[in-house]
């Protein structure tokens, strides 16, 4: 699987603009997904493909990316954010997800 | 609307061999759109994907298990499963089955519940 590297902790204060970086050789090749965990539930999906959202999923978050390293973009943080965040994405061999380690989104 | 469901025991002895089943429901396992995974997750650890199927059988694994993972697919059942063996307290987590995009590997983009496998004597 991918080897993606995640901050472990970041904080926001509440209403700014937090990114979340994910770090791997495969993001040079291939987009990164990105997941939103609260505790005691499984993960959603928040970002797929270039910069895609699924329904349901509100337009605070967004996605990008540059050489190595994807970003999770969150506009206008909201309490209802803090959570765990996880990238994933394909290695280079084939189909293989792996997972981040994850980042813990604290909104102050 | 599409949803998940994985089902098995919860208690597994070391050297076993851990088995679960998901189970697809509001839709069919059959499509060409996806491919159908498992994910677990130790108790305060992060994300570990296991191994996904496709509907005609194609297996991908996470070469961290070294072989010890197995998972097959019940088209005539709509369900796909996970076999697990040589199991250790290790592989105590919760295990998720989910669904991910072809077009956009590594997009999971609906997952079950979850159901939490421990691993002791």
């Amino acid at each position: 699987s991918s080897e993606l590297t995640q901050d472990p902790a970041v904080s926001v204060a509440l209403g700014q603009t937090v990114r979340i970086t994910c770090q791997g050789d495969s993001l040079r090749r291939y987009y990164a997904s990105w997941y939103q965990q609260k505790p005691g539930q499984a993960p959603i999906l928040v970002i797929y493909g270039e910069n895609n959202r699924p329904s349901g999923i509100p337009d605070r978050f967004s996605g990008s990316g540059s050489g190595d390293t994807a970003s999770l973009t969150i506009t206008g943080a909201q309490a209802g954010d803090e959570a765990d965040y996880y990238c994933n994405s394909r290695d280079n061999s084939g189909y293989h997800p792996g997972f981040g380690g994850g980042t813990k989104l604290t909104v102050l | 609307q599409l949803q998940l469901q994985e089902s098995g025991p919860g208690l597994v002895k070391p050297s076993e061999t851990l088995s679960l089943t998901c189970t697809v429901s509001g839709g069919s396992i059959s499509s060409s759109s996806y491919y159908w995974g498992w994910i677990r997750q130790p108790p305060g650890k992060g994300l570990e994907w296991i191994g996904s199927i496709y509907y005609s059988g194609s297996t991908y694994y996470n070469r961290s298990l070294k072989s010890r993972a197995t998972i097959s697919v019940d088209t005539s059942r709509n369900q796909f499963s996970l076999k697990l063996s040589s199991v250790t307290a290790a592989d105590t987590a919760l295990y998720y089955c989910a669904r991910d995009i072809v077009v956009a590997v590594g997009s999971f983009d609906i997952w079950g519940q979850g159901t939490m496998v421990t691993v002791s004597s």
